[in-house]
This record gives C-alpha cells, sequence and structure tokens, in this order.
C-alpha cells in the first residue's frame, strides 16, 4: 500500500557521540529485519540485519536490537562519524510474503562536526 | 552480491508523456522489484516482476499506468505512463539474492531514477 505522507525526522548528533535510531514495525509474523543507509542520489545500501530468533546482533560500529514484545528495532552506531550522514530505513521480510520487503519510514542523521 | 545498473539516473518529462527505466543485473536473478520513493519519503513497493509471468502489482498501482517487462533473469524495465507532475518521484529497482545457509536474503538496490514531471 500507499506510505503516509510524512516527512521524515531528523537525528542530530555530534561527531564522536553515538546514535540510536528507532523504527516500529507493523507485522508480528516478520521474522528477518534490515537496516538500510542511503546516501543522497544513491540507492539503499545494507547496513546489518537480524533474524527474528535474536534480540541483537552486532557488526562494525553497528548494533541491532530487536525488541519482538513490542515490535520495535533500533539501530545504534558507535563513534557517529560525517560519513554517516544519510537516510536509515528499518525493512522487514513478512515470512511468507517471499523475498518482498517492507520499509519503515526513515530517519534522517545528520553528524555535526 | 549484485551490482545493479539502472538507467536514466535521472530526467525531466513533459505531462502526458512516458518513460521507461531500465534495469540491469550482473547475474541471473528471480525475482526484481521495483520501488518508489517520493520526496522526504520512505520506499513503497510498486510491483513484483518475475521472470516468464505477468508482474504482481501492490495496492494503489497498476499494470495500465506502470507496465513491466520482464524478457530475462538479468534485465526489467518499468514503464511510468501518461505521467504527471505527481509521478514525479525516485524509481528503483531491487533485486534479493540468497545469502546460504541461513535462508536469510540481501536485497540490492540501483541507483535510481530521479523523475521530475514537467
Amino acid at each position: 500500500g500507499e506510505s503516509v505522507g510524512l516527512h521524515l525526522p531528523t537525528l542530530s548528533v555530534q561527531e564522536g557521540d553515538n546514535s540510536i535510531i528507532n523504527c516500529a514495525y507493523s507485522n508480528s509474523a516478520s521474522d528477518y529485519f534490515i537496516w538500510y543507509k542511503q546516501e543522497s542520489g544513491k540507492g539503499p545500501q545494507f547496513i546489518i540485519d537480524i533474524r527474528s530468533n535474536m534480540d541483537k546482533r552486532q557488526g562494525q560500529r553497528v548494533t541491532v536490537l530487536l525488541n519482538k514484545t513490542v515490535k520495535h528495532l533500533s539501530l545504534q552506531i558507535a563513534a557517529t562519524q560525517p560519513g554517516d550522514s544519510a537516510v536509515y530505513f528499518c525493512a522487514e521480510n513478512k515470512g511468507n510474503a517471499g523475498n518482498m520487503l517492507t520499509f519503515g519510514g526513515g530517519t534522517r542523521l545528520m553528524v555535526k562536526p | 552480491s549484485a551490482v545493479i545498473s539502472q538507467k536514466p539516473s535521472r530526467d525531466i518529462c513533459q505531462r502526458g508523456t512516458s518513460l521507461t527505466i531500465q534495469c540491469q543485473v550482473d547475474s541471473q536473478v528471480t525475482m526484481m522489484f521495483w520501488y518508489r520513493q517520493q520526496p522526504g519519503q520512505s520506499l513503497t513497493l510498486i510491483a513484483t516482476a518475475n521472470q516468464g509471468s505477468e508482474a504482481t502489482y501492490e495496492s494503489g498501482f497498476v499494470i495500465d499506468k506502470f507496465p513491466i517487462s520482464r524478457p530475462n533473469l538479468t534485465f526489467s524495465t518499468l514503464t511510468v505512463s501518461n505521467m504527471s507532475p505527481e509521478d514525479s518521484s525516485i524509481y528503483l529497482c531491487s533485486v534479493v539474492t540468497d545469502r546460504g545457509a541461513l535462508g536469510d536474503t540481501e536485497a540490492f538496490f540501483g541507483q535510481g531514477t530521479r523523475l521530475t514531471v514537467v
């Protein structure tokens, strides 16, 4: 269906600080979640993923947390850098929906030097 | 991984005309997806394109407006027909590849086509 016509929320952080970007998902049957980063003028790029049988997964400078009870996903970026400035989207794969992804609304991260 | 080439990267079109966007993948994939991203918004799935069958459209999108071709496993086109200013958006193609034993999939996106209808 169509996305709601809302402008992206913005998170502004100081360089070197940690960033936390939140996402709520809708379908309790979703079993796979992904965070994407989209820089200006580019397509989304994969950052990190997590399956529903996990509640935490760590990558390089990034951590994804999954709370299935409240259907909430978060992305933590440690020591945020100017190159992290982008729009971040969460996406869910709804199990029996094949490989289709449903995207959340997105958050714009701005890193202040 | 998959590398996707999408073109044109941008275009400015007159209302009432049509634009065909091409998506080329460097490997064979079963499913290709077309998304729309309106200014300041998230990605919305338009349709899923499978080789050898008609595309499956999401609610709010119809074949007459967004006809899709999928002639082989590495290529697809999306046409935006009879354009109006409301069609101004970024259009992205995406493919999904299997990542192995866990059965997880990873999605790759083209750079997008920025369409402005005047």
